[in-house]
């Protein structure tokens, strides 16, 4: 186990398209969470699962935005008809169950949406 | 609602000078702290936490729940410390997701 993967690194859309990304947690942490990061701000919650279930979703996240994590194990996030306010490193972070654990983040997919 | 506010973007000390980021946190309740860093070039990492109470690469930090602050210090700055960082709260022992601050790029000169 490498840790966090991410799936693409970097991806360019244009305005209206859909976009998928992909998270592959450690294998034995059962939370997972998707974060967002803008230009000089730091990471902003976006949603959380435990193992399948989506227990936590920022009011934020508007409605073209979901995340599924069907069998506990993958996520992936989809972005329907972007919009270009939606450029941002999308950063996906699993932890271990437990109150004191920190996460580990994976590097990130960066969208540019043109 | 919680909230992390580092007051300083950019924080610049010469190699062997004390350092000291700055983190104060608005929360009612009993919160968990953390400091995460990112080295150029490299994911975010968690550095420490204040539940720990450890002591990592020489940084501390300590919980004062009067001043609401979780400041990260360093009595003496090496260059490798240069990188981005953040802190983090998380809302007591059932909550899940992380607030994090704005960030602070730290810059050691040698």
């Amino acid at each position: 186990d490498t840790g966090v993967s991410q799936d693409p690194r970097h991806k360019i859309t244009k305005r209206g398209q859909n976009v998928t990304f992909r998270c592959d947690p450690i294998s034995e942490h059962n939370r997972l969470y998707w974060y967002r990061q803008t230009l000089g701000q730091g990471p902003e919650f976006l949603t959380y699962f435990q193992n399948e279930a989506q227990l936590e979703k920022s009011r934020l996240l508007s409605n073209r935005f979901s995340a599924e994590r069907p069998k506990g194990s993958f996520s992936t996030l989809e972005i329907q008809r972007t919009e270009q306010g939606d450029s941002a490193m999308y950063l996906c972070a699993s932890s271990a169950p437990g109150p004191i654990y920190g996460y580990t983040f994976g590097s990130g997919t960066r969208l540019t949406v043109v | 609602a919680q909230r992390v506010t580092q007051p300083e973007k950019l924080l610049s000390v010469f190699k062997g000078a004390p350092v000291e980021l700055k983190c104060n946190y608005s929360y009612s309740g009993s919160p968990e702290l953390f400091w995460y860093v990112q080295y150029s070039r490299q994911r975010l990492q968690l550095l420490l936490r204040h539940i720990s109470r450890e002591s990592i690469k020489g940084f501390t930090a300590d919980l004062n729940k009067g001043e609401t602050s979780f400041h990260l210090k360093k009595p003496f700055a090496q260059e490798e410390d240069s990188a981005m960082y953040y802190c983090a709260l998380r809302a007591g022992r059932g909550a899940q997701k992380l607030v994090f601050g704005q960030g602070t790029r730290l810059t050691i000169n040698p």
